[in-house]
């Protein structure tokens, strides 16, 4: 079975700050990894995902994720956050195979303020 | 262009009152899945359809029915719906390596 535990439940920054949000995730076989973000009152938006290849991902927005197979990590950073960054963000993973469950983290919520 | 479409996007019912929230998907995914979401709970699956007429449980699926009678459409049912299950929902289709999301569901049981 797969989990998904994100680190942090709240991480408060100041505009223009980085900051790294933090996801490791538990299975038995090679997975899939996203992040999604949900902005208030709005639905879920993919920010960047993991298939396969170079273990550093880009995604929208500036936001970017590192793959480490070995400690099963899959944090997502940005170098610079804006206000309109605040959003709660979701780490989600999967099986490599169809037919298998997106199973989701608690969320972090980004505050940015100024 | 790729799509689900989640009704209704807000509804307030009382205590014991069925009712539907409906799913549909435009891109011939056989995974289907509902979901609900709550504060610090993340979003926690209700229940999944891996194709026609295939559903399963997921981790949270007392309260809650659901049909697949075709590939496009996946209701969720609530026959008998408490306060309890006042919250967040959202209907998703997965293709392979990606899932697509409805807007979402806010219910309201009082």
């Amino acid at each position: 079975a797969q989990s998904v535990t994100q680190l942090d439940s709240q991480v408060p920054v100041f505009e223009e700050a980085p900051v790294e949000l933090r996801c490791n995730y538990s299975s038995s076989v090679s997975v899939y990894l996203f992040w999604y973000v949900q902005y208030p009152n709005q639905g879920l938006q993919l920010l960047l995902k993991y298939l396969s290849g170079s273990t550093l991902v880009k995604g929208i927005n500036g936001f970017e994720a590192e793959f480490n197979k070995s400690q099963t990590s899959f944090h997502l950073r940005k170098p610079s956050v804006h206000i309109s960054d605040t959003a709660e963000y979701f780490c989600a993973v999967t099986q490599r195979q169809a037919g298998t469950a997106l199973i989701f983290g608690k969320g972090t919520t980004l505050s940015v303020s100024s | 262009e790729a799509q689900v479409t989640q009704n209704p996007r807000y509804l307030i019912t009382v205590t014991g009152k069925k009712l539907t929230v409906t799913c549909s998907q435009n891109m011939n995914h056989e995974y289907m899945s509902w979901y609900r979401q709550d504060p610090g709970l993340g979003l926690r699956q209700i229940y999944y359809s891996m194709n026609v007429e295939v559903t399963d449980k997921g981790d949270v699926p007392e309260g809650y029915k659901v049909s697949r009678k075709e590939k496009r459409n996946f209701p969720l049912i609530l026959e008998s719906p408490s306060p309890n299950q006042t919250s967040l929902y959202f209907c998703a289709s997965l293709g392979f390596t990606e899932a697509f999301f409805g807007q979402g569901t806010r219910l309201t049981v009082v």
